[in-house]
């Protein structure tokens, strides 16, 4: 199965700054590659599927880029309800697979 | 909009049968997909399997052996069957739903903590 790898692993930012997260694939996933936003008690909310497209109702400050491996969840100008987990999704080979999270914390 | 409710038994023993059930409110149910995913305490996110309104399944080969997902489109409902728990099968497990061909989740129940136990 694809192993997908997310650094790092904790990213400690103010409000304001902007958030680069990491995600990388074991093998090429082309951009079949979604990002979801994890607070405590609440389900995953989906912020990017296809490398780079918002979901639905999703600010414009959250981006997606990359395909092959590597891909990168931009996040601009953070704001408070930002600080929470993402997780990075493949769905381009059988079984969907998921990264391990990066913690993204008020600094 | 579509809302998804979950239920089913949180606390079993080990050797148990974990059993749970998703109905669908609003939207199309036979126009998506239905999965289910688990996430362990501290753990990341473990997709459990899928089934689609002709009733043909998709499972994680890592559970596939106690895995049975089911479909009841008279109900709008689809369950998960995991059979011979153990303590490792301690998870939030999630009901989820998808729009083929996307394979990404944008549909999401809230969750059932299910506890495995002695």
């Amino acid at each position: 199965e694809v192993v997908l790898t997310q650094s790092p692993g904790t990213l400690s930012l103010s409000p304001g700054e902007r958030a680069t997260l990491s995600c990388r694939a074991s093998q090429s996933v082309s951009t079949y590659l979604a990002w979801y936003q994890v607070k405590p008690d609440q389900p995953p909310r989906l912020l990017i599927y296809g490398a780079s497209s918002r979901a639905t109702d999703i600010p414009d400050r959250f981006s997606g880029s990359g395909s092959g491996t590597d891909f990168t969840l931009g996040i601009s100008r953070l704001e408070p309800e930002d600080f929470a987990v993402y997780l990075c999704q493949q769905y381009h080979r059988s079984p969907t697979t998921f990264g391990q999270g990066t913690r993204l914390e008020i600094k | 909009q579509v809302q998804m409710q979950q239920w089913g038994a949180g606390l079993l023993k080990p050797s148990e049968t974990l059993s749970l059930t998703c109905a669908v409110y609003g939207g199309s149910f036979s126009g998506h997909y239905w999965s289910w995913i688990r996430q362990p305490p501290g753990g990341g996110l473990e997709w459990i399997g899928e089934i689609i309104h002709s009733g043909d399944t998709n499972y994680n080969p890592s559970l596939k052996s106690r895995v049975t997902v089911s479909l009841d489109t008279s109900k709008n409902h689809f369950s998960l069957n995991l059979r011979s728990v153990t303590a490792a099968d301690t998870a939030i497990y999630y009901c989820v739903g998808f729009k083929p061909p996307n394979w990404y989740f944008d549909l999401w129940g809230r969750g059932t903590l299910v506890t495995v136990s002695s």
